[in-house]
């Protein structure tokens, strides 16, 4: 079955402006969490959804937002860009439960300028 | 989540046993530990994970001590494309993986 899709790969935008990228989870996951990337804090959790709803937010400023769909897609939204949000964004989907396994998306890199 | 300690790098010759140590002193009864890991530049790939019992996949085998602070990730057979970051983490029932600095494994011919 397809993996988890993440658009767009890679994308540049300037400091102010803000980004949307979008997460298709595995076909049947409830679950998408978001995490981001960078050579200096490594990986950190974001936010995780499950049936539209938040259930778990890590320590992100709110410019850091998101949401899902009703198909379990979800979305995430960055706005006023800083150039410290220059980042490998991934997103990962699970059935949901606590202690599922998650299965992570090639990423979104994401370059401010 | 319970801190998890794991060596930074590691040398391992291609065709034999690959074994990663991962400390986690203050797990707690109900704590997971899983391992992913994640090749340059792609997303972290699930390994395996054990609550008490030791556990064997295709991937790998997570051999995990008795009082349940420390665990080993054995990787049978390496070949290079075992070539990667190792992560040990230890989960908790709150929906998250929390990724530690991990272990930069590097396997050579």
């Amino acid at each position: 079955k397809a993996g988890v899709t993440q658009t767009p790969r890679y994308l540049i935008k300037t400091r102010g402006q803000q980004v949307t990228l979008s997460c298709s989870p595995i076909s049947g996951h409830r679950s998408v969490s978001w995490y981001q990337q960078t050579p200096g804090q490594g990986l950190q959790f974001l936010f995780e959804y499950f049936s539209e709803t938040q259930r778990n937010k890590g320590n992100f400023p709110g410019r850091f937002s998101g949401r899902q769909f009703s198909n379990s897609r979800s979305e995430m939204n960055v706005s006023t860009l800083e150039l410290g949000d220059s980042a490998l964004y991934l997103c990962a989907s699970s059935l949901g439960s606590k202690t599922g396994e998650l299965f992570f998306g090639e990423g979104s890199r994401l370059t401010v300028l | 989540d319970a801190k998890t300690t794991q060596p930074t790098s590691m040398d391992c010759a291609e065709g034999r046993a690959a074994n990663l140590p991962c400390n986690h002193s203050t797990i707690s009864g109900n704590e997971y530990v899983y391992w992913y890991r994640q090749i340059h530049s792609q997303g972290p790939q699930y390994i395996i994970h054990g609550l008490k019992n030791n556990e064997t996949n295709e991937m790998a085998s997570l051999i995990i001590t008795e009082d349940r602070k420390s665990s080993t990730l054995i990787l049978p057979h390496a070949t290079l494309r075992d070539t990667a970051v190792y992560y040990c983490i230890v989960r908790s029932d709150d929906y998250k993986l929390s990724f530690g600095a991990g272990t930069t494994v590097t396997v050579r011919a």
